[in-house]
């Protein structure tokens, strides 16, 4: 159980244009979600944290214009990255907790983006 | 500027041994600590979570936190070597450590 998925797992897109990824709790309703950013060799970054059904609180540094953050379903959030450049180029993780185990972290496979 | 410091390793041990992997945070405030695993090129894995001075078990692996010193660390005993991978410590699920490359030598 607690299974998570992300969609897609990797993605080439040209600068200027805007990417959304998908991020589903498939066997449990994710009262809240987490996404991270991680730059090669380099430690996980939090960018967001959303709780269904509210506006996610971004973390100091992340554009909240930028980085679209949707949290609208216990099942489903989505990271839209707005009009990416090279430097947005990473690997970006969502991770999701239910209400009854919110200690528990379940993570995304990850989806590698490239901006070219 | 709160921070989270790891040993960066890499980390060596044969396998069978235990493997120590330490951890220290500057926010005196903090109440919520987390382990992860994260292999080449993967996405981490929560390992254990802590909130409670003193240990936690939970299988092949303890948890220790001492919040006077500001310190938390993770046991694996019995290392395998499928435990061969980066080890991620972060406060609250917010601020990481740069994580502890560990290698389990068969």
């Amino acid at each position: 159980g607690a299974v998570v998925s992300q969609h897609p797992s990797w993605v080439i897109c040209k600068s200027g244009t805007s990417v959304k990824i998908e991020c589903r709790s498939l066997d449990f309703q994710a009262t809240t979600m987490f996404w991270y950013r991680q730059f090669p060799k380099q430690s996980l970054m939090l960018m967001a944290t959303s709780n269904e059904g509210s506006k996610a609180t971004y973390e100091q540094g992340v554009e909240k214009d930028k980085f679209l953050i949707n949290h609208a379903s216990l099942t489903l959030s989505t990271l839209t990255v707005t009009s990416a450049h090279p430097e947005d180029s990473s690997f970006y993780i969502c991770s999701a907790t239910e209400r009854d185990h919110p200690y528990e972290q379940y993570f995304g496979p990850g989806t590698r983006l490239t901006v070219t | 500027q709160k921070e989270v410091e790891q040993n960066s390793g890499p980390l060596s041990v044969p396998e069978g041994a235990i493997a120590s992997l330490n951890c220290t945070y500057s926010d005196r405030g903090s109440q919520s600590f987390f382990w992860y695993r994260q292999y080449s090129g993967k996405s981490p894995e929560l390992i254990m979570f802590i909130y409670s001075n003193g240990d936690k078990e939970d299988g092949r692996f303890t948890a220790q936190l001492n919040k006077a010193s500001q310190y938390v660390s993770l046991l694996i005993r019995d290392s395998q070597p499928s435990d061969s991978a980066t080890y991620l410590c972060a406060v609250r699920r917010i601020t990481f450590g740069k994580g502890t490359k560990l290698s389990v030598i068969p």
